[in-house]
């Protein structure tokens, strides 16, 4: 079974800085995908950024990126010039073949003006 | 497109009360998810329906039931409410099942069992 480990329950960050969120997994996959979903105050679930494993390019959505290390089963996600609309908890998610998706137990991010 | 609807947003009930849990997409999705989501465990699958006509049990299956009335709907009973079932629930959809493919999630319900 593959297991998602977010070993950081709570982190902030002054607004305009750059913060990195942590995510490590295991598994015995070769072909498998990363997410990271995050959920504001409101509740709301929002995919933020995808790595597909077989790429080695690590994924980028405007401010979001990623440093991916598969030899290590890293996932880290990188928010450049945070913003106070950032502040929210952030659930890192693995995923492959027909198998369900197995989320983390998320890092909740505040961002301080 | 209203994209993941579920009703009601907020509910309490009594210890042995059930209640339905009803969510809808509109996105022609296959598959559809309802988790649960407690303080420090993340998202925990409940059930999951891969498609029309199929569900399976997901990781905290018990206490719960699910019915996939049609491509749209995928509905979660509570049979016997118990305080340990007090959460907040989550449905979502995918293009298909399996781990490569976008979720998308609805606003959820805060559930409260006294």
């Amino acid at each position: 079974a593959q297991t998602v480990t977010q070993s950081q329950p709570e982190m902030s960050v002054q607004e305009a800085e750059t913060v990195t969120l942590s995510c490590t997994y295991d598994t015995s996959e070769n072909n498998y995908y990363l997410f990271w979903y995050k959920q504001p105050p409101s509740r709301q679930m929002i995919l933020v950024i995808r790595q597909e494993a077989y790429k080695q390019q690590n994924a980028t959505e405007n401010r979001f990126s990623v440093n991916f290390q598969k030899a290590a089963k890293s996932f880290s996600l990188k928010i450049s010039d945070s913003q106070l609309g950032d502040t929210a908890m952030y659930f890192c998610a693995f995923g492959f073949g027909n198998e369900k998706l197995t989320f983390g137990t998320g890092t909740r991010l505040t961002i301080i003006p | 497109n209203a994209g993941v609807t579920q009703t009601p947003k907020f509910q309490v009930l009594k210890t042995g009360q059930s209640m339905t849990l009803q969510c809808a997409q509109d996105m022609n999705h296959n598959s559809m998810y309802w988790y649960r989501q407690d303080p420090g465990m993340g998202l925990r699958l409940i059930y999951y329906s891969a498609s029309e006509g199929t569900t399976d049990k997901g990781e905290v299956p018990n206490g719960y039931n699910v019915s996939r009335l049609n491509k749209r709907e995928f509905s979660l009973r509570l049979e016997s409410a118990a305080p340990s079932q007090t959460s907040v629930y989550f449905c979502a959809s995918s293009e298909s099942p399996g781990g490569i493919y976008e979720q998308y999630f609805g606003p959820g319900t805060r559930l409260t069992v006294t």
